[in-house]
């Protein structure tokens, strides 16, 4: 069965700081694709990455990096020099692309980036 | 583009009554799906359509029906509410289902409150 575990339940860090949000998922398939989306305040969801099960390279935008290892199951998503803004609801996903691509999402990580 | 849309943006029903929650799209996605969020539980799959004509359930699909008459829209139904239907609905969109590295784009929300 396919399952995505977000262990951290809830992050606080200082601002500045730099924040790692991991994510763990389980999956019986060799190609599936991998999501992070953000959850802000306001309560809409927002696209951040994707990325597919072929493809290791650790991928950095801005402040924003992201690491993925098949070896170990993992997709973590690294801020660094946190701001209050990045403060949100974090979920990671997962696609079954052999089960008509639906999206499984983990519980996600509360993160508050204190001033 | 108007991307997805979701009316009404909040809700409150007594416990027996029905409504149909609205999903509109405008980009010619054929895949639309809903999903509920509840604190502490991530997004939950309730049912899911491939194109119009075709719908298939998810991880909770008690209490809900959907139709897909059109591309562009994507009713889900509360036949007789339960308080346990108290929740934050999302509907999203993407591309074709076996082009799951599409984005998935999320409406606004409606939240649901059910007494």
């Amino acid at each position: 069965a396919q399952k995505v575990t977000q262990a951290q339940t809830e992050i606080s860090v200082v601002e500045k700081e730099d924040v790692t949000l991991d994510c763990v998922y389980e999956t019986r398939d060799t190609t599936y694709y991998l999501f992070w989306y953000k959850q802000p305040p306001s309560g809409e969801l927002v696209f951040l990455i994707r990325r597919n099960s072929f493809d290791e390279q650790n991928e950095i935008s801005g402040r924003y990096s992201w690491n993925f290892q098949k070896s170990t199951s993992s997709f973590n998503f690294t801020i660094t020099a946190s701001q209050v803004v990045d403060s949100a609801v974090y979920f990671c996903a997962l696609t079954d692309m052999n089960r008509d691509d639906k999206i499984i999402f983990g519980k996600g990580t509360r993160l508050h980036i204190l001033p | 583009n108007a991307g997805v849309t979701q009316t009404p943006k909040f809700q409150v029903l007594k416990t027996g009554q029905s409504m149909t929650l609205q999903c509109a799209q405008d980009m010619n996605h054929e895949y639309m799906s809903w999903y509920r969020q509840d604190p502490g539980m991530g997004l939950r799959l309730i049912h899911y359509s491939v194109g119009a004509g075709i719908t298939d359930q998810g991880e909770v699909p008690n209490g809900y029906n959907v139709s897909r008459s059109t591309t562009e829209d994507f009713p889900l139904r509360l036949l007789s509410a339960a308080p346990s239907q108290t929740s934050v609905y999302f509907c999203a969109s993407r591309f074709a289902p076996d082009r799951g590295a599409d984005t998935q784009y999320f409406g606004p929300g409606t939240r649901l409150t059910v007494l």
